[in-house]
């Protein structure tokens, strides 16, 4: 699986957009960019993901550049609630054995 | 559906001690997933299954064993505890298709002193 890169944190005023970045460079035409979240050392917490297209759920918003070299998980209208590490993960998709590595993840603190 | 259930969530042990983490889940799912998680870092995958039966190693699998006799259950076993395995330690499990999405216990922290 490809390797990512975030930022180690990012802060964002509540009821602001939260913008985090994540380069994936070496990225392969079969893996998927997923995105999970873990709060206060709970367990991960799937968001989102996509393979190329833009996509959008009821918790967040994932952009994909044209060439996939990177992305952006967007918060719309960050809560104190969305404090925690996010982690952007690739790995390629369908019925690959579903194994993530998580690496450091980016650290969102949301202040009032 | 409760998920993904571990017990227990605390426990300190003793070096050379053994004990084993238990996971069960109740969605049905074919694959299931050990992690630890030392303090500041990311999740490091020790063990997964992908059915009854069938188990093979992750990134960091010396000093653990498991076993999958059912679908359900996926028992993490710590053999000889050590202080390097003082840590985080999160089951997971999945379908085999579809989202690709895990889905988390609420983890059991292990001391070894």
């Amino acid at each position: 699986d490809a390797k990512t890169t975030q930022p180690t944190s990012m802060d964002c005023a509540e009821g602001r957009a939260a913008n985090l970045p994540c380069n994936h460079s070496t990225i392969s035409g079969n893996e998927y960019v997923y995105w999970y979240r873990q709060i206060h050392s709970q367990g991960p917490q799937y968001i989102i993901h996509g393979l190329k297209n833009n996509e959008t759920n009821e918790m967040a918003s994932l952009i994909i550049t044209e060439d996939r070299k990177s992305s952006t998980l967007i918060l719309p209208h960050a809560t104190l609630r969305d404090t925690a590490v996010y982690y952007c993960i690739v790995r390629v998709g369908g019925n690959a054995g579903n194994m993530l590595t998580f690496g450091g993840g980016t650290r969102l603190m949301v202040k009032p | 559906n409760a998920g993904v259930t571990q017990t227990p969530k605390f426990r300190i042990l003793k070096i050379g001690q053994s004990m084993t983490l238990q996971c069960t889940q109740d969605m049905n799912h074919n694959y299931m997933y050990w992690y630890r998680q030392d303090p500041g870092m990311g999740l490091k995958l020790i063990y997964y299954s992908v059915g009854a039966g069938i188990t093979d190693k992750g990134e960091v699998p010396n000093g653990y064993n498991v076993s999958r006799s059912t679908t359900e259950d996926f028992p993490l076993r710590l053999e000889l505890a050590a202080p390097s395995q003082t840590s985080v330690y999160f089951c997971a499990s999945s379908y085999p298709t579809g989202t690709g999405e895990l889905f988390f216990g609420e983890g059991s922290r292990l001391t070894v002193l």
